[in-house]
């Protein structure tokens, strides 16, 4: 079985501040794939980003960065100097090679960015 | 940008109502999926579908059916709404890759039953 938790239900900030959302997982598998998904007051959910179990990397691209440690099981995705459109529900998501190969969801990260 | 739609947008209907959810993909994705998504927020996975005549239960049970008769669609049918199936509906598909393709979202459907 696996599990995606974000712990933080919502956050609050005010623009220019920089704003970390965390992402733990669990997983048996050594192969797996993390994902981040933005779902804005319209209901869609925009893809982000995704990670594959064997790349470590960080990345980034522009304001945005994720952190990458597999010894916390960790994936988490840091806005710098946020915005207003960056108000939104983030989900960080994981998707095994066995099985169904569906994503299992986080319960989401309401994130308010006050002007 | 990824090129799935769902319709309606919007639903509200009466208790005992049959609807059906309709999803379509013109990217040719063998894989669709159904995930519920609830007022607190969660997304769940209600039905998956690996490719034409295939389809799967998810993670959470769903009175609703699914069908896949063609590649590109997948509708969704309940055959007598409930107001405990008021959600929003989002569909989504992937490509032949598994390990290398993300899921792409439709725009959801939000349904409300009276």
């Amino acid at each position: 079985a696996q599990k995606v938790t974000q712990a933080q239900t919502e956050i609050s900030v005010v623009e220019k501040e920089d704003v970390t959302l965390d992402c733990v997982y669990e997983t048996r598998d050594t192969t797996y794939y993390l994902f981040w998904y933005k779902q804005p007051p319209s209901g869609e959910l925009v893809f982000l980003i995704r990670r594959n179990s064997f790349d470590e990397q960080n990345e980034i691209s522009g304001r945005y960065s994720w952190n990458f440690q597999k010894s916390t099981s960790s994936f988490n995705f840091t806005i710098t100097a946020s915005q207003v459109v960056d108000s939104a529900v983030y989900f960080c998501a994981l998707r095994t090679d066995t099985g169904r190969r569906a994503l299992t969801f986080g319960s989401g990260t309401r994130l308010q960015v006050q002007p | 940008e990824a090129d799935i739609y769902q319709t309606p947008r919007y639903l509200v209907i009466g208790t005992g109502k049959k609807i059906t959810l309709e999803c379509s993909q013109t990217m040719g994705h063998d894989k669709m999926y159904w995930y519920q998504q609830d007022p607190g927020m969660e997304l769940h996975l209600i039905h998956y579908s690996y490719g034409v005549n295939s389809t799967e239960k998810g993670d959470l049970s769903s009175e609703s059916t699914v069908s896949r008769i063609r590649t590109e669609h997948f509708p969704l049918t309940l055959e007598s709404a409930r107001p405990s199936h008021t959600s929003q509906y989002l569909c989504a598909s992937s490509g032949a890759e598994w390990a290398f393709n993300e899921q792409f979202f439709g725009p959801g459907t939000r349904l409300t039953v009276l």
